[in-house]
């Protein structure tokens, strides 16, 4: 199957500071992109859909000031948190959609655990 | 507009016995497909299952298949000789078939196997 990988696994911050989390098509090419934030015990939430060359699609309550992404690439997304706050520590988790050979899977990161201090 | 939902929060089940996940969903889409996803203790989201809402026969992953049900719009999860390795969080989705759609959660459902 088609491989997604997210970096860093695992960010520690400080409250005001911004991360940036990557998101990578390994082995395909995706046009489009999702970010989800999973609160703990919970389901996923979709925050954005990210298409390559264009600007994303926020979903509502999403603040598209604070949850920057780009999608520069056909195989990179990136979701930056801007001045991070202890409520913004959450699981953020992206998933690449593959259209290749009449494929319409989505193929999920392992996940990126952010805790702002 | 598509919603998903799954009224079994925790589930548990002896090891090697069988068990079922209910998932239920309500769509505006004429085709559309439908999934299930494990998450185990890593987080790492894993597809079991998928099924097109257009096939009548239900879909079957080895131990995995499912029973749907598109008159009552029910999209249940067997999962056979049950695994230690099963125990996870199990999320029931949808997703309709334009391109732009894009997937639908149900709650999630926390199956824990026991030996």
């Amino acid at each position: 199957g088609a491989v997604v990988s997210q970096h860093p696994s695992w960010v520690i911050c400080k409250s005001g500071t911004s991360v940036k989390i990557e998101c990578r098509s390994l082995d395909f090419q995706a046009t489009t992109m999702f970010w989800y934030r999973q609160f703990p015990k919970q389901s996923l939430m979709l925050m954005a859909t990210s298409n390559e060359g264009s600007k994303a699609t926020y979903e509502q309550g999403v603040e598209k000031d604070k949850f920057l992404i780009n999608h520069a690439s056909l195989t990179l997304s990136t979701l930056t948190v801007t001045s991070a706050h202890p409520e913004d520590s959450s699981f953020y988790i992206c998933s690449a959609r593959d259209f290749a050979g009449g494929h319409n899977e989505q193929f999920f990161g392992p996940g990126t655990r952010l805790t702002v201090l | 507009a598509q919603t998903v939902t799954q009224s079994q929060p925790e589930m548990s089940v002896q090891e090697a016995e069988t068990v079922t996940l209910s998932c239920t969903y309500d769509t505006s889409e004429s085709n559309y497909y439908l999934f299930w996803y494990k998450q185990p203790p890593s987080r790492q989201m894993i597809l079991v299952i998928r099924q097109e809402a257009y096939k009548q026969q239900n879909a079957t992953e080895n131990r995995f298949s499912v029973n749907f049900q598109k008159a009552a719009k029910s999209f249940s999860l067997k999962i056979s000789d049950s695994q230690l390795g099963d125990t996870a969080m199990y999320f029931c989705a949808s997703k309709g078939n334009n391109a732009g759609n894009m997937l639908t959660f149900g709650g999630g459902t926390r199956l824990m196997v026991k030996p």
